[in-house]
Protein backbone atom coordinates (compact mmCIF):
# COMPACT_ATOMS: atom_id res chain seq x y z
CA UNK A 1 0.00 0.00 0.00
CA UNK A 2 2.68 2.64 -1.25
CA UNK A 3 1.25 6.32 -1.32
CA UNK A 4 1.88 7.66 -4.95
CA UNK A 5 4.35 10.16 -5.77
CA UNK A 6 3.77 13.64 -6.20
CA UNK A 7 6.45 16.43 -6.66
CA UNK A 8 6.53 18.26 -3.51
CA UNK A 9 6.22 21.44 -4.70
CA UNK A 10 5.63 23.26 -7.92
CA UNK A 11 5.63 27.12 -8.76
CA UNK A 12 4.58 29.31 -11.44
CA UNK A 13 3.24 32.96 -12.18
CA UNK A 14 0.10 34.28 -12.75
CA UNK A 15 -1.20 33.56 -16.64
CA UNK A 16 1.35 30.73 -16.79
CA UNK A 17 0.80 27.04 -16.61
CA UNK A 18 2.09 24.54 -14.62
CA UNK A 19 1.65 20.40 -14.42
CA UNK A 20 1.90 18.61 -11.44
CA UNK A 21 2.82 14.52 -11.62
CA UNK A 22 1.12 11.92 -9.89
CA UNK A 23 3.07 8.61 -10.36
CA UNK A 24 1.59 5.12 -9.23
CA UNK A 25 1.92 1.74 -11.07
CA UNK A 26 -0.09 -0.54 -13.24
CA UNK A 27 -2.08 -1.60 -10.03
CA UNK A 28 -3.34 1.96 -9.34
CA UNK A 29 -2.61 4.74 -11.71
CA UNK A 30 -1.94 3.36 -14.62
CA UNK A 31 -4.48 0.29 -14.45
CA UNK A 32 -7.66 2.54 -13.01
CA UNK A 33 -9.92 4.78 -15.05
CA UNK A 34 -10.41 5.88 -10.83
CA UNK A 35 -7.69 8.92 -10.46
CA UNK A 36 -8.59 12.04 -8.86
CA UNK A 37 -7.06 15.49 -8.00
CA UNK A 38 -8.25 17.84 -5.08
CA UNK A 39 -7.65 21.04 -4.14
CA UNK A 40 -6.54 21.52 -0.24
CA UNK A 41 -6.71 25.12 1.22
CA UNK A 42 -5.45 25.26 4.66
CA UNK A 43 -8.15 24.72 7.01
CA UNK A 44 -10.84 23.71 4.07
CA UNK A 45 -12.20 20.68 3.19
CA UNK A 46 -10.27 18.98 0.02
CA UNK A 47 -12.39 20.17 -3.05
CA UNK A 48 -12.52 17.37 -5.78
CA UNK A 49 -10.83 19.18 -9.17
CA UNK A 50 -10.56 16.30 -11.81
CA UNK A 51 -12.40 12.86 -11.26
CA UNK A 52 -11.88 9.50 -13.43
CA UNK A 53 -8.60 10.78 -14.58
CA UNK A 54 -10.12 13.66 -17.04
CA UNK A 55 -13.34 14.84 -15.92
CA UNK A 56 -14.32 18.29 -14.17
CA UNK A 57 -17.21 18.17 -11.78
CA UNK A 58 -19.60 20.97 -12.07
CA UNK A 59 -18.08 24.45 -11.29
CA UNK A 60 -14.64 23.47 -11.78
CA UNK A 61 -12.84 26.13 -14.20
CA UNK A 62 -11.75 24.74 -17.65
CA UNK A 63 -8.53 26.25 -16.68
CA UNK A 64 -7.80 22.64 -14.59
CA UNK A 65 -7.47 19.41 -16.85
CA UNK A 66 -6.20 16.09 -16.11
CA UNK A 67 -4.34 13.43 -18.43
CA UNK A 68 -2.19 9.95 -18.00
CA UNK A 69 0.34 8.66 -19.64
CA UNK A 70 1.47 5.09 -18.25
CA UNK A 71 1.66 4.71 -14.47
CA UNK A 72 1.34 8.50 -14.08
CA UNK A 73 -1.01 10.91 -14.11
CA UNK A 74 -0.95 14.55 -14.48
CA UNK A 75 -3.00 17.98 -13.75
CA UNK A 76 -2.16 20.79 -15.64
CA UNK A 77 -3.23 24.24 -14.51
CA UNK A 78 -3.70 27.03 -17.31
CA UNK A 79 -3.82 30.30 -16.81
CA UNK A 80 -2.83 30.57 -13.11
CA UNK A 81 -4.05 32.94 -10.43
CA UNK A 82 -3.16 33.66 -6.83
CA UNK A 83 -5.96 31.93 -5.83
CA UNK A 84 -5.01 28.69 -7.42
CA UNK A 85 -2.43 28.47 -4.47
CA UNK A 86 -2.76 25.45 -2.73
CA UNK A 87 -1.95 22.14 -1.58
CA UNK A 88 -2.83 19.65 -4.35
CA UNK A 89 -3.64 15.66 -4.24
CA UNK A 90 -3.83 12.75 -6.42
CA UNK A 91 -5.76 9.37 -5.74
CA UNK A 92 -6.52 5.90 -7.40
CA UNK A 93 -8.41 3.62 -6.79
CA UNK A 94 -6.19 0.57 -5.38
CA UNK A 95 -8.29 -2.91 -5.79
CA UNK A 96 -10.03 -4.84 -3.45
CA UNK A 97 -13.18 -2.93 -4.38
CA UNK A 98 -12.56 -0.10 -1.62
CA UNK A 99 -8.96 0.78 -1.32
CA UNK A 100 -7.92 4.11 -1.96
CA UNK A 101 -4.35 5.43 -2.08
CA UNK A 102 -3.28 8.82 -2.01
CA UNK A 103 -0.23 11.15 -3.35
CA UNK A 104 1.89 12.96 -1.17
CA UNK A 105 0.47 16.16 -1.94
CA UNK A 106 2.10 19.13 -3.76
CA UNK A 107 2.45 22.71 -2.90
CA UNK A 108 1.22 25.09 -5.70
CA UNK A 109 2.53 28.63 -5.39
CA UNK A 110 1.97 31.11 -7.64
CA UNK B 1 -26.51 20.52 -0.57
CA UNK B 2 -24.52 17.39 0.63
CA UNK B 3 -23.45 17.82 3.71
CA UNK B 4 -21.17 15.64 6.08
CA UNK B 5 -20.90 16.74 9.42
CA UNK B 6 -18.35 14.68 11.84
CA UNK B 7 -18.34 14.72 15.37
CA UNK B 8 -16.80 12.66 18.35
CA UNK B 9 -13.13 13.57 17.66
CA UNK B 10 -11.35 15.08 21.63
CA UNK B 11 -7.96 14.07 23.57
CA UNK B 12 -7.46 10.05 24.14
CA UNK B 13 -4.50 8.49 26.21
CA UNK B 14 -2.75 6.01 24.72
CA UNK B 15 -3.63 2.29 24.30
CA UNK B 16 -7.61 4.20 24.51
CA UNK B 17 -10.87 4.24 22.61
CA UNK B 18 -12.55 6.68 20.84
CA UNK B 19 -15.58 6.14 18.34
CA UNK B 20 -16.19 8.80 15.75
CA UNK B 21 -20.09 9.42 14.01
CA UNK B 22 -20.66 11.41 10.22
CA UNK B 23 -23.81 12.77 9.70
CA UNK B 24 -25.11 12.60 6.07
CA UNK B 25 -28.08 14.66 4.46
CA UNK B 26 -28.34 16.34 0.92
CA UNK B 27 -28.19 12.81 -0.83
CA UNK B 28 -29.58 9.11 -0.83
CA UNK B 29 -26.75 8.01 2.08
CA UNK B 30 -27.18 4.21 0.94
CA UNK B 31 -26.24 4.82 -2.77
CA UNK B 32 -22.63 5.64 -2.16
CA UNK B 33 -19.30 4.10 -1.01
CA UNK B 34 -17.74 6.26 2.17
CA UNK B 35 -14.52 6.93 3.25
CA UNK B 36 -13.09 8.09 6.54
CA UNK B 37 -9.76 9.72 5.32
CA UNK B 38 -7.23 11.55 7.72
CA UNK B 39 -4.60 14.33 7.75
CA UNK B 40 -1.90 14.28 10.66
CA UNK B 41 -0.10 17.76 11.35
CA UNK B 42 1.94 19.08 8.71
CA UNK B 43 1.61 15.69 6.98
CA UNK B 44 -0.78 14.92 4.04
CA UNK B 45 -3.82 13.12 3.41
CA UNK B 46 -4.12 9.44 4.54
CA UNK B 47 -6.99 6.82 3.27
CA UNK B 48 -7.38 4.93 6.56
CA UNK B 49 -11.07 2.80 6.00
CA UNK B 50 -13.72 2.11 2.95
CA UNK B 51 -17.22 0.72 3.19
CA UNK B 52 -19.61 -0.24 1.08
CA UNK B 53 -23.43 0.65 0.36
CA UNK B 54 -23.97 -2.41 2.16
CA UNK B 55 -21.25 -2.92 4.15
CA UNK B 56 -20.69 -5.64 1.68
CA UNK B 57 -17.19 -4.21 0.81
CA UNK B 58 -14.52 -2.71 3.71
CA UNK B 59 -10.93 -2.46 3.51
CA UNK B 60 -8.99 -0.84 5.95
CA UNK B 61 -4.83 0.73 5.56
CA UNK B 62 -2.27 -1.60 7.11
CA UNK B 63 -1.37 1.23 9.89
CA UNK B 64 -5.06 0.69 11.22
CA UNK B 65 -6.14 -2.85 10.39
CA UNK B 66 -7.21 -4.77 13.85
CA UNK B 67 -7.63 -1.45 15.27
CA UNK B 68 -10.20 0.37 13.75
CA UNK B 69 -13.72 -0.83 12.64
CA UNK B 70 -15.70 1.06 10.10
CA UNK B 71 -19.37 0.96 10.11
CA UNK B 72 -22.83 1.97 8.90
CA UNK B 73 -26.15 2.71 9.59
CA UNK B 74 -27.94 3.32 6.71
CA UNK B 75 -31.49 3.95 8.63
CA UNK B 76 -29.68 6.43 10.14
CA UNK B 77 -27.50 8.28 7.23
CA UNK B 78 -24.61 8.08 9.48
CA UNK B 79 -20.96 6.64 9.07
CA UNK B 80 -18.57 5.44 12.08
CA UNK B 81 -15.30 4.57 12.96
CA UNK B 82 -14.30 2.96 16.09
CA UNK B 83 -10.98 3.41 17.30
CA UNK B 84 -9.59 1.14 19.66
CA UNK B 85 -5.86 0.60 20.71
CA UNK B 86 -5.22 4.61 19.62
CA UNK B 87 -1.69 5.14 19.33
CA UNK B 88 -0.49 8.92 19.53
CA UNK B 89 0.62 8.11 15.31
CA UNK B 90 -3.15 8.12 15.18
CA UNK B 91 -3.21 11.85 15.86
CA UNK B 92 -4.65 13.87 13.16
CA UNK B 93 -7.46 15.52 11.58
CA UNK B 94 -10.29 13.05 10.83
CA UNK B 95 -12.33 13.39 7.37
CA UNK B 96 -15.94 11.77 6.92
CA UNK B 97 -15.60 11.69 2.57
CA UNK B 98 -18.43 10.16 0.25
CA UNK B 99 -17.86 8.27 -2.76
CA UNK B 100 -19.02 8.34 -6.09
CA UNK B 101 -19.44 4.95 -6.52
CA UNK B 102 -21.93 2.45 -4.90
CA UNK B 103 -20.57 -1.20 -4.54
CA UNK B 104 -17.16 -0.32 -5.27
CA UNK B 105 -14.29 3.36 -5.11
CA UNK B 106 -14.37 5.24 -7.99
CA UNK B 107 -14.15 8.99 -7.31
CA UNK B 108 -14.25 10.33 -3.71
CA UNK B 109 -15.94 13.77 -4.35
CA UNK B 110 -17.43 15.40 -1.22
CA UNK B 111 -15.52 15.81 1.80
CA UNK B 112 -16.96 17.10 5.88
CA UNK B 113 -14.83 19.78 7.94
CA UNK B 114 -13.64 16.90 9.81
CA UNK B 115 -12.82 15.85 13.55
CA UNK B 116 -9.83 16.31 15.50
CA UNK B 117 -8.05 13.15 17.35
CA UNK B 118 -5.32 13.81 19.60
CA UNK B 119 -3.94 10.95 21.19
CA UNK B 120 -1.28 12.26 23.76
CA UNK B 121 -0.92 10.97 27.96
Amino acid sequence: QSALTQPPSASGSPGQSVTISCTGTSSDVGGSDYVSWYQHRPGKAPKLMIYEVTKRPSGVPQRFSGSRSGNTAFLTVSGLQADDEADYYCSSYAGNNIHVTFGGGTKLTV
Amino acid sequence: EVQLVESGGGLVQPGRSLRLSCAASGFTFDDHVMHWVRQAPGKGLEWVSGIGWNSGSIDYADSVKGRFTISRDNAKNSLYLQMNSLRPEDTALYYCVKDMGLAISTSPDVWGQGTTVTVSS
